[in-house]
């Protein structure tokens, strides 16, 4: 076990939605990251979240957006839901060298 | 830009054997590589982490090993198991500050037959 945790462990939303995933730590890891992987691919970095600022970003659309509360828990936000975000979303924790990433189990997200 | 290359895509073994996986990278500046689990429709389960100064860990039946200046890491799977039919996945991350990006291959999907 990881001690990182996501909900929901899966969602259906039609195109043009919006949607809300959630991540938390046990351990209060004070870095969280979002990863979007698709079927067949390693994961691709969203952002990140270091003291509850996002401090880097992958190329993701500004529609991508994130959260990051006091107690190291976390919300990746996606408007304007479009049928290729369908995918595995991943949130990974970490703190303090050697920066070790603790990874949740994912959120499965379909688009309709 | 950092660019991830796992060799092979999937690999089929009878159980017992021994096998490496491998795992290269174009940028040889990074902070630590780490190799992870991940079973079907799940999450990643870290395995291993080599930091930038380092050239090996061991966990059990697994060796890692880093070589920066060829830009190349192997895992080492000694004695494979059934259980460990999964896809791994090696990542980098780079140095500086509070980067903690992770770049990753598309892994090696990994099947052990009993």
């Amino acid at each position: 076990e990881t001690g990182v945790t996501q909900s929901p462990t899966h969602l259906i939303k039609t195109r043009g939605q919006q949607v809300t995933l959630r991540c938390s730590s046990q351990s209060g890891h004070n870095t969280v990251s979002w990863y979007q992987q698709a079927l067949g691919q390693g994961p691709q970095f969203i952002f990140q979240y270091y003291r509850e600022e996002e401090n880097g970003r992958g190329n993701f659309p500004p529609r991508f957006s994130g959260l990051q509360f006091p107690n190291y828990s976390s919300e990746l936000n996606v408007n304007a839901l479009e049928l290729d975000d369908s995918a595995l979303y991943l949130c990974a924790c970490g703190g303090g060298p050697p920066r070790e990433q603790y990874f949740g189990p994912g959120t499965r997200l379909t688009v309709t | 830009k950092q660019e991830v290359t796992q060799i092979p895509a999937a690999l089929s073994v009878p159980e017992g054997e021994n096998l490496v996986l491998n795992c290269s990278f174009t940028d040889s500046a990074i902070y630590n590589l780490q190799w992870f689990r991940q079973d079907p429709g799940k999450g990643l389960t870290s395995l291993l982490l080599i930091q930038s100064s380092q050239r090996e860990q061991t966990s059990g039946r697994l060796n890692a090993s880093l070589d920066k200046s060829s830009g190349r890491s192997t895992l080492y799977i000694a004695a494979s198991q059934p259980g460990d039919s999964a896809t791994y996945l090696c990542a980098l991350s780079a140095p500086g500050g509070s980067n903690y990006k992770l770049t990753f291959g598309k892994g090696t999907l990994l099947t052990v037959n009993p």
